[in-house]
């Protein structure tokens, strides 16, 4: 049975970098058929997709547009955790975080963590 | 604004049937993504209920079904019960967002 653990701080003010941690128990992060990914979810946006990093080989990550140039997914192999960073957050950055694990070429999340709010104010 | 539509809530009664419509676009649903269907029960993550248009992982009961035709998709839910009462949404992937997931703006179904 698969298991996604987060855990991060819930508070931050504007300018500052949410960094969330996923512990990862019944599989790997290094797994070759699944990608470890996190999303957000809030009144005003619903679940937004934010980013997810996988392993085929080599390592790769993909994120969203809308965070793109904010936004890093790194594996941690000797700790079986994956890590989302957000730089320079904003108000509108609140919002219950999850991550999750895709598996299967149809991209279905099967697992989710148990979410964390993260709420950003000054 | 989401990039599958979905109803913002629906409603039934005790024993009845519902269904939930998700549509989408040439570039989801219609380029033959599969749709996928999540359930949300207050204060807790969402939980995976159909994958793949129509398959129901282990343990989601038969009175949960999937659809699929052309850009849409829909969840129907037979034999409605009060613990069925919660929030679905509809997801697929969509070729013109990098990389990514794209999710439907949820559904709230009240059981009355």
């Amino acid at each position: 049975q698969v298991q996604l653990q987060q855990s991060g701080p819930g508070l931050l003010k504007p300018s500052q970098t949410l960094s969330l941690t996923c512990a990862i128990s019944g599989d790997s992060v290094s797994s070759n058929s699944a990608a470890w990914n996190w999303i957000r979810q809030s009144p005003s946006r619903g679940l937004e997709w934010l980013g997810r990093t996988y392993y085929r080989s080599k390592w790769y990550n993909e994120y969203a547009v809308s965070v793109k140039s904010r936004i890093s997914v790194n594996p941690d192999t000797s700790q079986n955790h994956f890590s989302l960073q957000l730089n320079s957050v904003i108000p509108e950055d609140t919002a219950v975080y999850y991550c999750a694990r895709d598996t299967s070429v149809d991209g279905r999340l099967d697992y989710w963590g148990q979410g964390t709010l993260v709420t950003v104010s000054s | 604004q989401s990039v599958l539509t979905q109803p913002p809530s629906v409603s039934g009664a005790p024993g009845q049937r519902v269904t939930i419509s998700c549509s989408g676009s040439s570039s989801n649903i219609g380029a033959g993504y599969g749709v996928h269907w999540y359930q949300q029960l207050p204060g807790t993550a969402p939980k995976l209920l159909i994958y793949g248009n129509n398959n129901r992982p282990s343990g989601v009961p038969d009175r949960f079904s999937g659809f699929r035709s052309a850009t849409s998709a829909s969840l129907a839910i037979a034999g409605l019960q009060a613990e069925d009462e919660a929030v679905y949404y509809c997801q697929s992937y969509d070729s013109s967002l990098s990389g990514s997931k794209a999710f439907g703006g949820g559904t709230k179904l009240t059981v009355l």
